[in-house]
């Protein structure tokens, strides 16, 4: 089973509104991933979980803030959004090895900000 | 810099119609190279990992090859359902990190 669970699958949210993203994995993983996703382009990577530690943050934004509780579970809270923060939400998980580092990405969380 | 780079952008093809898509990359030495499927609103979907130069992989009707500067992904009998944006991404030694810089993808359409 290689299956990221992400709740919720989407999101309105107002600019002054606090809202958090969801993501969940069973396969005993022990590095985890943010990324965002514009329309027509790439994932970009936002932050990298390893061994529940922040491990990477790829210059995003103080509104932005991730939290690991445990192996499992992977947050992100998200405060005073702009518009152009809308996007689609990846989560993904891998194992924390040096080699066959697959990372397996759930479905998503559709973020509008009005 | 390491850099990934697709090729085309956009893919049409009739069903049956074989073809391959182009990944290049320049990294500072590979430590593994991955395609994905993605449609649309939908999270990447992993297909293949190749680690060095030579190796190759199949599934189904794609099969995915290596060399040291770039790497293809061949559709052979093409079906509608096969229609998705392909993503291919490197992972790179330096620094030690997970990772990955994906290319912009190939927009595959296949057409019954």
């Amino acid at each position: 089973d290689t299956e990221v669970t992400q709740t919720p699958k989407h999101l309105v949210m107002g600019m002054t509104n606090k809202k958090s993203l969801k993501c969940e994995q069973h396969m005993g993983h022990r590095a985890m991933y943010w990324y965002k996703q514009k329309a027509k382009k790439p994932p970009e990577l936002m932050f990298v979980y390893s061994y529940e530690k922040l491990s990477i943050n790829e210059s995003v934004p103080s509104r932005f803030s991730p939290e690991c509780p445990n192996s499992s579970l992977l947050n992100l809270h998200l405060h005073a959004l702009q518009p152009e923060d809308s996007a689609l939400y990846l989560c993904a998980s891998s194992q924390d090895g040096i080699a066959k580092n697959i990372q397996y990405f759930g479905a998503g969380t559709r973020l509008s900000v009005l | 810099e390491d850099q990934v780079t697709q090729s085309p952008e956009a893919l049409r093809l009739q069903e049956g119609e074989s073809s391959s898509l182009n990944c290049s990359y320049t990294v500072s030495g590979l430590r593994g190279l991955f395609w994905y499927r993605q449609d649309p609103g939908k999270g990447p979907e992993f297909l293949f990992t190749l680690y060095s130069a030579g190796e190759e992989k199949e599934k189904e009707r794609l099969k995915a090859t290596l060399t040291k500067k770039e790497s293809f992904l061949h559709i052979t009998a093409p079906k509608p359902e096969d229609s998705a944006t392909y993503l291919c991404a490197v992972q790179g030694w330096v620094g030690a990190t997970n990772k990955l810089i994906f290319g912009t993808g190939t927009l595959l359409a296949v057409q019954p």
